[in-house]
């Protein structure tokens, strides 16, 4: 099984950085099956990212993902308030499981 | 719109069973897969089940495999989620997802509770 590990497990920025969200897989997986999402509290989770690097319908271009092999990243370029959330990364494709990783808290200071 | 919304979550005892549902509208429910995926309490996602158009291809989680059944009506929009043999480690909000071209899930209900306690 496909192991999916994201880092760091919180990230505390201030509006306008940058922020840098890592995912690791435990073994080499097509970019075309790695998706990324936003969970804010008590909401369903948002798709961003599907394919490592194309922005879902409705996601600001501050989000960007790109990657490959083992290694992926998310992107937001320019940090705003409502940014903060936990963002997961998930292996997809038809081969289960559809693993997600554990999660990466973003606070705004 | 596009939207899909559980039922069905409750509080039940461990060796229970207890069926989800999950309403379809705004889209052609019957040529897209589903899934099933979890989320216990202050804890990550956890994907649980899936189910092509068509039911020809079905996986579950090793965690549910043999208790938990994935069905759909698709005329009546309808996604299912039989859970039995239920244990206290399947608390979680369970929630409905459309699969996007097996790339990712891009369409998410608010999630149902099932609460598995004595």
């Amino acid at each position: 099984e496909i192991v999916l590990t994201q880092f760091p497990g919180t990230l505390s920025l201030s509006p306008g950085e940058r922020a840098t969200l890592s995912c690791r897989a435990s073994q080499s997986i097509s970019s075309t099956n790695l998706a990324w999402y936003q969970q804010k509290p008590g909401q369903a989770p948002r798709l961003l990212i599907y394919g490592a690097s194309s922005r879902a319908t409705g996601i600001p271009d501050r989000f960007s993902g790109s990657g490959s092999g083992t290694d992926f990243t998310l992107t937001i370029s320019r940090l705003e308030p409502e940014d903060s959330a936990v963002y997961y990364c998930q292996r997809y494709g038809n081969s289960p499981p559809r693993t997600f990783g554990q999660g990466t808290k973003v606070e705004i200071k | 719109e596009v939207q899909v919304v559980e039922s069905g979550g409750d509080w039940v005892q461990p060796g229970g069973s207890l069926r989800l549902s999950c309403a379809a509208s705004g889209f052609n429910f019957g040529g897209y897969g589903m899934n099933w995926v979890r989320q216990a309490p202050g804890k990550g996602l956890e994907w649980v089940s899936y189910i092509s158009w068509g039911s020809n291809i079905i996986h579950y989680a090793e965690s549910v495999e043999g208790r938990f059944t994935i069905s759909r009506d698709d005329a009546k929009n309808t996604l299912y989620l039989q859970m039995d043999s239920l244990r206290a480690e399947d608390t979680a909000v369970y929630f409905c997802a459309r699969d996007l071209r097996d790339q990712a899930l891009d369409c998410w209900g608010q999630g149902t509770l099932v609460t598995v306690s004595s």
